[in-house]
């Protein structure tokens, strides 16, 4: 069965510290990886995806890419209150998706 | 992008009644996904609605508890058949672009 495992959390940082969100796959066919952001009582909206190895950058969001480890991670720099929410993490091949539980972080003022 | 809306955006539901759940998107998609979220987890696929066929039901799910229509390219529905309160989640549906996934609001069931 095709998994994505995430720490549950609650993962706690302060205001303007560096959030670091991690995720493991077990189907080395998954091709492309995608973040989420879920917050209470709202539906996920992406936050961006991440098909090659290495880092990919988008303002203040870093998505990092292992495939040899099947590891996906995102890192948020500058951590805001409003960055408070569920992250998911999503292991894509075709039009199979896989979601991971989601990890809670609380950045604290 | 896609805008998605759902109705009902939540409701009360007896055992062993079913209730209907619309999606409507703002284009025309060749498919559209249903999941469950159920308190506190994460989202679990229940099947793919294809336009014209029938619709792909993951492991665990059957067409004969959870019906899906797609009568056309912006339009889907979702039957929660005889419902008992492990039915209780929220109900999303979702569209899936290349590179991004976009959900509706989700109805949120509670079944008494």
């Amino acid at each position: 069965q095709k998994e994505v495992e995430q720490n549950s959390g609650p993962l706690s940082v302060p205001e303007g510290a560096i959030a670091s969100l991690n995720c493991t796959y077990s189907d080395r066919g998954s091709q492309s990886f995608f973040w989420y952001r879920q917050y209470s009582g709202k539906s996920p909206e992406l936050i961006m995806f991440i098909y090659s190895n290495g880092d990919k950058e988008d303002g203040r969001f870093t998505a990092q890419l292992n495939k040899a480890s099947q590891y996906v991670s995102l890192l948020i720099r500058d951590s805001q209150p409003s960055d408070s929410a569920t992250y998911l993490c999503e292991a894509r091949e075709g039009q199979n998706f896989v979601f991971g539980p989601g990890t809670r972080l609380s950045v604290l003022p | 992008s896609a805008v998605i809306s759902q109705k009902p955006s939540r409701d009360i539901c007896q055992r062993g009644t079913s209730l209907t759940i619309q999606c409507q998107v703002d284009s025309q998609v060749t498919m559209m996904f249903w999941y469950r979220q159920q308190p506190g987890q994460s989202l679990t696929l229940i099947a793919t609605a294809n336009q014209g066929s029938e619709a792909t039901y993951e492991s665990g799910f059957v067409i004969d508890k959870f019906p899906i229509s797609r009568p056309n390219l912006t339009f889907s529905t979702l039957t929660v058949s005889n419902m008992s309160p492990e039915d209780s989640s929220i109900y999303l549906c979702s569209v899936a672009p290349t590179d991004t996934q976009y959900f509706g609001p989700g109805t949120r069931l509670t079944v008494l």
